[in-house]
């Protein structure tokens, strides 16, 4: 059982560069999003999706874009990267929206932005 | 809105010592409660949760309890291992909003022999 796909799990990004961070769960859940990572600041939610064609914006974002054209992906889109966007991104998702359910994570992604 | 305030680390202990990581959290809702683990170049992995006030949740000898009056959620193990070593997050989700965590800031756990 894969659980959540996170692809790349390194990446060195030039200032103006674009890029794709890949998210797929087979899960067959209905809530996905994305988190970033910051030393002494926790994970904070950048953009969620309650359903392939539906995603809304998080805590943080802005130079981010996202789509979820389907129930299994929700790439995440940088595109004009900036250092300030250099963190560690996890996808996640969870079978519902309940509170109360499990939310799953990938094993991140670490991007750095020169 | 929702917060979640985690004490600082890093904290060290020696093996089969006694752990507490207190965590507080404030909430507009009814909130569920999670503490989550992450070991190094890992990503988070659920280490146990609890959905409503009184509720005690456990996983591999952690303990947290749902405390609604001190609006708390602290997490304990009775003698840890070097193998416990990592950063531990508690979190909340709130009323209908299952995956808009709010984390604290993690705290560092250092176990040595």
């Amino acid at each position: 059982n894969a659980g959540v796909t996170q692809t790349p799990k390194f990446q060195v990004l030039k200032t103006g560069q674009s890029m794709t961070l890949q998210c797929a769960q087979d899960m067959n859940h209905e809530y996905m999003s994305w988190y970033r990572q910051d030393p002494g600041m926790g994970l904070r939610l950048i953009h969620y999706s309650v359903g392939a064609g539906i995603t809304d914006q998080g805590e943080v974002p802005n130079g981010y874009n996202v789509s979820r054209s389907t129930t299994e992906d929700f790439p995440l889109r940088l595109l004009s990267a900036a250092p300030s966007q250099t963190s560690v991104y996890f996808c996640a998702s969870s079978r519902t929206h309940d509170s109360g359910n499990t939310i799953y994570f990938g094993e991140g992604s670490w991007l750095t932005v020169v | 809105g929702n917060s979640v305030t985690q004490m600082e680390g890093p904290v060290t202990l020696s093996e089969e010592a006694f752990l507490t990581i207190n965590c507080t959290y404030t909430a507009t809702g009814y909130p569920s409660l999670f503490w989550y683990v992450q070991y190094p170049g890992e990503g988070l992995q659920l280490l146990l949760k609890a959905t409503k006030a009184d509720d005690k949740g456990s996983n591999k000898g952690f303990e947290a309890t749902y405390r609604k009056e001190t609006t708390s959620f602290h997490l304990e193990k009775g003698s840890v291992q070097v193998s416990d070593s990592a950063v531990y997050f508690c979190a909340l989700s709130d009323t209908g909003t299952a995956s808009k965590l709010t984390f604290g800031t993690g705290t560092r756990l250092q176990v040595t022999l």
